[in-house]
């Protein structure tokens, strides 16, 4: 079935860095765009980065600017997430999620997310 | 940048009732508007997509309206299942910009 499984997350000291990875299945997955997204315990959602289907383009929170790097491997059917200089704020649950695209008829949405892997920032 | 507010923040409502959901873009976004509902310790779904599309598989009694920058999602018919959070995303000016959430607003049982 059409599914994304992240994996990578963990416990980290401040100034730390770990790789995120998101695995898809039972889809073309160089036909869609694909987004991270977090969520602090008890929060909402924050958008993170967004890559192009051929790694073409990427953008960046500003929160997280200079810091993480969103990267994919069409022919592994993998995203990627490294996060770098981490602090107690990058704390939260970090979610993948597809698009089909940014047309006025796609807009941008996610249709398909994965189950999340927590991130936890702490001395 | 994009701002999306939600309101309301939180709300009480009975199985059975309609409820209402307005979010508001700070500049005019089209219809580049989407919604989604998360039960608690889950993962967020979509519900509705283009401002008015329905997701395949998501119950009828869910509808969006609006463009521009104001927005509404309205649940019909309110059951059990609906008592979550929900979500408004834009994504406009992607790729070039960011992509911005609503607050959320909780649903919860009077």
């Amino acid at each position: 079935q059409v599914q994304l499984v992240e994996s990578g997350g963990g416990l980290v000291k401040p100034g730390g860095s770990l790789r995120l990875s998101c695995e898809a299945s039972g889809f073309i997955f160089s036909d869609y765009y694909m987004t991270w997204i977090r969520q602090a315990p008890g929060k909402g959602l924050e958008w993170v980065s967004y890559i192009s289907l051929s790694s073409s383009y990427t953008n960046y929170a500003d929160s997280v600017k200079g810091r993480f790097t969103i990267s994919r491997d069409n022919a592994k059917n993998s995203l990627y997430l490294q996060l770098n200089s981490l602090t107690a704020e990058d704390t939260a649950l970090y979610y993948c999620a597809r698009s089909p695209g940014y047309s006025s008829s796609s807009t941008g949405a996610l249709d398909i997310w994965g189950q999340g892997t927590m991130v936890t920032v702490s001395s | 940048d994009m701002q999306m507010t939600q309101s309301p923040s939180s709300l009480s409502a009975s199985v059975g009732d309609r409820v209402t959901i307005t979010c508001r873009a700070s500049h005019s976004i089209g219809n580049y508007l989407n919604w989604y509902q998360q039960k608690a310790g889950k993962a967020p779904q979509l519900l509705i997509y283009a401002a008015s599309s329905l997701q395949t598989g998501v119950p009828s009694r869910f509808s969006g309206s609006g463009s521009g920058t104001d927005f509404t999602l309205t649940i019909n018919s309110l059951q059990p299942e609906d008592f979550a959070t929900y979500y408004c995303q834009q994504s406009y000016s992607t790729p070039r910009g960011p992509v911005t959430f609503g607050q959320g607003t909780r649903l919860e049982i009077k």
